[in-house]
């Protein structure tokens, strides 16, 4: 069974820092791009970053462009994001998604992790 | 940057009826368009891609159809369980939603 699981979600100060990560299981993790997808309360869906197979090709949303790192460690079977300098419009909660075809569609999702940032 | 947009922003509905709901993006995406059911509290679960495609375990009552700028999630028969919040995405941008609800 395909697993998704994130955490180290919590509250931050705004120009605070938070790591997530997301531990999967029940398939080959280094065989998938990856994604980070949030949700601010109560809003739609918002594409966050994206991640290839090795970890080398990385691909991130404008409004976090520069300030988020995705990151994987194929070996653990693990996905990270390093989140810096973060606002208050960063407040979601933030899902990471197994991504099929090269049309980031996201079939498995993990149960997401809250980010507050509070100013 | 395409612009998905989806219509109605509500639909209200009783069980056994008909759902058809709209996705519209602003420029022609061929048929890379996935569909996504999400209940309260809960993760998003993909419903349909490429356009048409079920993913796995997907009820036969959900379809999808469509090509170039004009999308359509239909649910034949709608189940009390299928009260939810549906999204549509290109890519990475993602449709601003349709509730449906009783």
């Amino acid at each position: 069974e395909v697993q998704l699981v994130e955490s180290g979600g919590g509250l931050v100060q705004t120009g605070g820092s938070l790591r997530l990560s997301c531990a999967a299981s029940g398939f080959t993790f280094s065989n998938y791009w990856m994604s980070w997808v949030r949700q601010a309360p109560g809003k739609g869906l918002e594409w966050v970053a994206n991640l290839e197979e090795n970890g080398n090709y990385k691909q991130y949303a404008d409004s976090v462009k520069g300030r988020f790192t995705i990151s994987r460690d194929n070996a653990k079977d693990s996905l990270f994001l390093q989140m810096n300098s973060l606002r208050v419009e960063d407040t979601a909660v933030y899902y990471c998604a197994r991504v099929i075809t090269a049309h980031d569609y996201g079939d498995y999702w993990g149960q997401g992790t809250l980010v507050t940032v509070s100013s | 940057e395409i612009v998905l947009t989806q219509s109605p922003a509500t639909l209200s509905l009783s069980p056994g009826e008909r759902a058809t709901l709209s996705c519209r993006a602003s420029q022609s995406v061929s048929t890379y368009v996935a569909w996504y059911q999400q209940k309260r509290g809960q993760a998003p679960r993909l419903l349909i891609y490429d356009a048409s495609s079920r993913a796995t375990g997907i009820p036969a009552r959900f379809s999808g159809s469509g090509s170039g700028t004009d999308f359509t999630l239909t649910i034949s028969s709608l189940e009390p369980e299928d009260f939810a919040v549906y999204y549509c995405q290109q890519a990475k941008t993602f449709g601003q939603g349709t509730k449906v609800e009783i």
